[in-house]
């Protein structure tokens, strides 16, 4: 059974940093890009990175490129996304995701269950 | 980027109706495209890759079509655990982008 676990949410003040982590289990993870999504509260979904199986290609929204850095450890079946510079209107939920196909572009098959990241003073 | 807008923002219909959710590109996406199913409270589930192919395990009740610029999701037959807000993406180019969401109620 595939598994994503998201941790790492909580309060955060605004300019501050968090490191968002994603245990996956099931499912080869080097084999699969992995993404990030988010959604603000009582609004719609807004796909916020997605990184190749490898890890060497990366890709952004405009409103995170530069602050927020997804990454992954292939050795410990693990996604990240490390957010910097942080602003209100980063709050919102953040899921991890595994795109449904092997080496190609996909849409995300797998949801972890959301972790949620607040920034206020 | 590729705006992706849908249409209506939130319907509202019957068991055992015939429902069409519509998500318009602002340019040409091929067939790169994904509907999504978000419960309350729950993460989004695929119900739909390529435009019209459908995920396994989903219900045969759900479809899609299209390609281009233009797609919709059908529901031919309205059930009570169809109650959600539905969500194109599109996954031509990055930045990948999402529609504002559909929500389906029940009358």
């Amino acid at each position: 059974e595939v598994q994503l676990v998201e941790s790492g949410g909580g309060l955060v003040q605004p300019g501050g940093s968090l490191r968002l982590s994603c245990a996956v289990s099931g499912f080869t993870f080097s084999t699969y890009g992995m993404g990030w999504v988010r959604q603000a509260p009582g609004k719609g979904l807004e796909w916020v990175s997605v990184i190749s199986s490898s890890g060497f290609a990366t890709y952004y929204a405009d409103s995170v490129k530069v602050r927020f850095t997804i990454s992954r450890d292939n050795s410990k079946n693990t996604l990240y996304l490390q957010m910097n510079s942080l602003r209100a209107e980063d709050t919102a939920v953040y899921y991890c995701a595994k795109a449904r196909a092997v080496g190609a572009t996909a849409p995300f098959d797998s949801w972890g269950q959301g972790t949620l990241v607040t920034v206020s003073s | 980027d590729i705006q992706m807008t849908q249409s209506p923002s939130t319907l509202s219909a019957s068991v055992g109706d015939r429902v069409t959710i519509t998500c318009r590109a602002s340019q040409s996406i091929r067939s790169w495209l994904a509907w999504y199913q978000q419960k309350p409270g729950k993460a989004p589930k695929l119900l739909i890759y390529m435009a019209s192919s459908l995920e396994s395990g989903v219900p045969s009740r759900f479809s899609g079509s299209g390609s281009g610029t233009e797609f919709t999701l059908t529901i031919s037959s309205l059930q009570p655990d169809d109650l959600a807000t539905y969500y194109c993406q599109q996954y031509n180019s990055y930045p990948w982008t999402f529609g504002q969401g559909t929500k389906v109620e029940i009358k």
